[in-house]
């Protein structure tokens, strides 16, 4: 089975604060993504990776960047932390082919005080 | 935005029965996909189907497309209380990026 890790499942930071979101995958899959989820607004993507070093806005990238430096790992960094994005953080991977489905971590609650 | 939406937001229902939830989607896609989230957990993959294909099956799962009306249905036939969980539909526009839905919410009563 595929596994998506995410480094914490809770985290609570203040605002200004550089904070990184970490997330592995374990079956060499291609593509990687980062997505928030709020209540009524469903998942919203961040950015997502083909390739290693390889990086694509997605719909929400304002006050968001990442790193993917190897295969397996994609960090997601908040350079300024606000509180306006305080949410859930999904991670998902997918094999880099159509018609595959995403795999997805359980989650990181991040509180911004 | 070519983000999906679901029908209906939330519902309710006892156990044995079917639920059915609805999703409309706006631009042409590749595929549409339908995933499960229980209570603070990630999504979980349940269905793909194609855009060529109308109907597709997995054990109590039903799907069907109709991409003339840009829409889709998930039925959960004999449902249990373990179905208790938020269902989300994605669309595939692109290839690599999907656009989920904001969710139906389903509680199945014991």
């Amino acid at each position: 089975d595929v596994k998506v890790t995410q480094s914490s499942r809770y985290l609570v930071k203040r605002t200004g604060e550089k904070v990184f979101l970490e997330c592995v995958q374990d079956m060499d899959h291609e593509n990687m993504f980062w997505y928030r989820q709020d209540p009524g607004l469903g998942l919203r993507l961040i950015y997502f990776s083909y390739d290693v070093k390889m990086k694509e806005k997605g719909d929400i990238p304002e006050g968001y960047s990442v790193s993917r430096e190897k295969k397996e790992r994609f960090s997601l960094i908040l350079e300024s932390a606000s509180t306006n994005q305080t949410s859930m953080y999904l991670c998902a991977s997918s094999v880099g082919q159509v018609d595959q489905p995403q795999h997805f971590g359980d989650g990181t609650r991040l509180s911004i005080l | 935005s070519q983000q999906g939406e679901e029908d209906p937001q939330a519902l309710s229902i006892q156990e044995g029965e079917n639920a059915t939830m609805n999703c409309s989607y706006k631009t042409s896609i590749n595929n549409l996909q339908w995933y499960r989230q229980n209570s603070g957990r990630g999504l979980v993959h349940l269905i793909l189907i194609r855009s060529n294909e109308r109907e597709k099956h997995s054990g109590r799962l039903r799907v069907t497309l109709d991409t003339s009306k840009k829409s889709s249905s998930l039925l959960i036939t004999a449902s249990r209380a373990a179905d208790t969980a938020s269902y989300f539909c994605a669309t595939d526009v692109t290839g690599n990026q999907f656009y989920f839905g904001t969710g139906t919410s389903l509680t199945v009563i014991p």
